[in-house]
């Protein structure tokens, strides 16, 4: 079955950088499109990112455009999103999830606070 | 950015009962809709998918119409395990964001 397990998440101050890793499992990865969603602590979803299979094609949401960039290594079954200049409203549980658009699967999700 | 706005915010329903909750989007998405949900402490689940196609293993009792501006989803009978928060989510934009609805609480009465 499919399984999703993020990581990095962690406590990281207000300028600083983070890199989230999803690694995928019980499919075939290099088939299919990938995004990352976000929901603040009590807050709705957020979508954040997305990533074509190939990896040609990636798209941002306004609020992380510039600072945030999505990436996957198909040998690995791995997706990645590396976090530059955080903010405090950056602060959320991030979930990787399959799909463009539709998003059927979805991992656990790390949480990433940003605070001093 | 098209914008969707859920109502209501909270809906209260009595096990057994009919829950109808609306959708909608600032500008047409055709009937590329979605919708999710979030029990307390989980992750998002697909439900509805092209505004009125169940994803695989969901209840008949989920259905979903509308397209363009309006949509529904309606919960034919409250079941314990439906209590939960619901998203709407259109994913007509392209490029991207695909926009998520603020949700709507589903709350035992």
């Amino acid at each position: 079955q499919v399984q999703l397990v993020e990581s990095g998440g962690a406590l990281v101050k207000p300028g600083g950088s983070l890199r989230l890793s999803c690694a995928a499992s019980g499919f075939s990865f290099s088939d299919h499109f990938m995004s990352w969603i976000r929901q603040a602590p009590g807050s709705g979803l957020e979508w954040v990112s997305y990533i074509s299979r190939s990896g040609a094609s990636t798209h941002y949401a306004d609020s992380v455009k510039g600072r945030f960039s999505i990436s996957r290594d198909n040998a690995k079954n791995s997706l990645s999103l590396q976090m530059n200049s955080l903010r405090a409203d950056d602060t959320a549980v991030y979930y990787c999830a399959t799909g463009e658009g539709i998003l059927p699967n979805w991992g656990q999700g790390t949480l990433v606070i940003v605070s001093s | 950015e098209i914008v969707m706005t859920q109502s209501p915010a909270t809906l209260s329903v009595s096990p057994g009962e009919r829950a109808t909750l609306s959708c909608r989007a600032s500008q047409g998405v055709k009937s590329n809709l979605a919708w999710y949900q979030q029990k307390p402490g989980q992750v998002p689940r697909l439900l509805i998918y092209g505004a009125y196609t169940r994803a695989t293993g969901i209840p008949a009792r989920f259905s979903g119409s509308g397209s363009g501006t309006e949509f529904t989803l309606t919960i034919s009978s409250l079941q314990s395990e439906d209590f939960a928060v619901y998203y709407c989510q259109q994913y007509n934009s392209w490029p991207p964001p695909w926009t998520f609805g603020r949700g709507t609480k589903v709350e035992i009465k």
